[in-house]
């Protein structure tokens, strides 16, 4: 089982809906937790940190469910310029701590 | 001003082949990386440098090889490439302290396209 699993998509959905979609993860080590944005044939960026009572940027609501191991990113009213693909990113605290890039989920928003 | 830059950005070689990807941030970061992300958009990470100094070599061949001449560049050079080798490889730099993440920003270059012929 990967240490990080994220749905590949691609979620194609119209402007305007809300969509969400999860990651998970295996290590109960892990202890922090984010989201990044990857534009196509761009470099990845951060989007958002994911804290344990769950935030809220804007549009966008990442959410933390420790107990499922999984963290969720909810886009509402999405536009044209959310179409990216969106990496879950995981720290494990262990002897070394290691950072874990999920493969991304396509996210695709027409018109 | 890129926070961190990478070159080339396109590089197209023949197999055998050594070539060399050069990188520099100017963040006043501690701590750099390269990833490697392939056809399938995994992101690995290869090698991780706090202050010139190697914190983390994944499971990489030692045919790659990082430099750091400072805490501000790290460049890999690449011998005998491989078709297998074609993917982007990303620099990225952090104010991580190289094995001890606390979550801060990883800041990405623009990505090398690698192509191996």
């Amino acid at each position: 089982r990967k240490e990080v699993e994220q749905d590949p998509g691609p979620f194609n959905v119209p402007e305007g809906a809300t969509v969400a979609f999860n990651c998970t993860y295996s290590n109960s080590a892990s202890q922090s937790f984010f989201w990044y944005r990857q534009d196509c044939r761009k470099e990845p960026k951060l989007l958002m940190s994911v804290y344990s009572s769950g935030n809220e940027d804007g549009r966008f609501t990442a959410q933390l469910n420790r107990a499922s191991q999984y963290i969720s990113l909810l886009i509402r009213d999405s536009k044209l310029s959310d179409s990216a693909t969106y990496l879950c990113v995981v720290i494990v605290y262990s002897s070394a701590s290691k950072i874990i890039f999920g493969s991304g989920t396509r996210l695709s928003i027409r018109p | 001003d890129t926070a961190v830059s990478q070159t080339p950005k396109y590089l197209v070689t023949q197999m055998g082949n050594d070539k060399s990807i050069k990188c520099e941030q100017n963040l006043g970061h501690d701590t750099m990386y390269w990833y490697k992300q392939d056809s399938k958009k995994f992101l690995k990470i290869m090698f991780s440098y706090n202050n010139k100094e190697l914190i983390i070599n994944e499971t990489v061949p030692n045919r790659f090889s990082p430099k750091s001449p400072d805490k501000a560049h790290l460049n890999l050079h690449i011998n005998s490439l491989e078709l297998g080798d074609s993917a982007v490889y990303f620099c990225a730099s952090s104010q991580d302290r190289g094995t001890d993440f606390t979550g801060n920003t990883i800041y990405f270059g623009e990505g090398s396209w690698l192509t191996v012929v």
